[in-house]
């Protein structure tokens, strides 16, 4: 139980377009979701988070223009890349927490989507 | 959220067990320990968390000290398959800030 998914696993795009990122939780409902991108062999860089029918929440340093997040129902939320140019080229992943898990032991674990690979050219 | 210092990197042979030491010396009371590893391009896979007491599930062991600014993830008896980024997270919340993790290299 408790899987997220991401889609697309890897897009390939030319500068200046717009590029969507789904998170979709499968088999539970997500209040909130976390994006998370992630550059070549660096650590995991938490983008924002996103909140169920209100403004996503987005960590310093983080344009909101730029990454648009939308979070419209308690299953998906989308990640959009704007006006893409190849130095937003990266791993972008995506993760909810566990609910199940959460309930069990009082701890918030997330579960995490595969990633989406975006490459702009 | 408390930072977490782990190892750069670690070797580990097949079939022995892998010991990654994480210190949280500024963890609060309400943080719990989460461990969690990253094979290469994918996402982060859920291995154990913790509190205070010793944890152990199917894949691993959890030992935190008493003072609770250490911990080390036990993988008892490591496979090929076990070579990934080890990440320790302390966090209270839902946000889940990620260190530099150690590249633990099982090697045949």
């Amino acid at each position: 139980g408790a899987v997220v998914s991401q889609h697309p696993s890897w897009v390939i795009c030319k500068s200046g377009t717009s590029v969507k990122i789904e998170c979709r939780s499968l088999d539970f409902q997500a209040t909130t979701m976390f994006w998370y991108r992630q550059f070549p062999k660096q650590s995991l860089m938490l983008m924002a988070t996103s909140n169920e029918g209100s403004k996503a929440t987005y960590e310093q340093g983080v344009e909101k223009d730029k990454f648009l997040i939308n979070h419209a129902s308690l299953t998906l939320s989308t990640l959009t890349v704007t006006s893409a140019h190849p130095e937003d080229s990266s791993f972008y992943i995506c993760s909810a927490r566990n609910p199940g898990r959460a309930l069990r032991s009082g701890a918030n674990v997330l579960t995490f989507g595969a990633g989406s690979r975006l490459t702009v050219l | 959220d408390a930072k977490t210092t782990q190892p750069t990197s670690m070797d580990c042979a097949e079939g022995r067990a892998a010991n990654l030491p994480c210190n949280h010396s500024t963890i609060s009371g309400n943080e719990y320990v989460y461990w969690y590893r990253q094979i290469h391009s994918q996402g982060p896979q859920y291995i154990i968390h913790g509190l205070k007491n010793n944890e152990t599930n199917e894949m691993a062991s959890l030992i935190i000290t008493e003072d609770r600014k250490s911990s080390t993830l036990i993988l008892p008896h490591a496979t090929l398959r076990d070579t990934a980024v080890y990440y320790c997270i302390v966090s209270r919340g839902n946000q889940f800030y990620f260190g530099t993790g150690t590249s633990l290299t099982v090697i045949p």
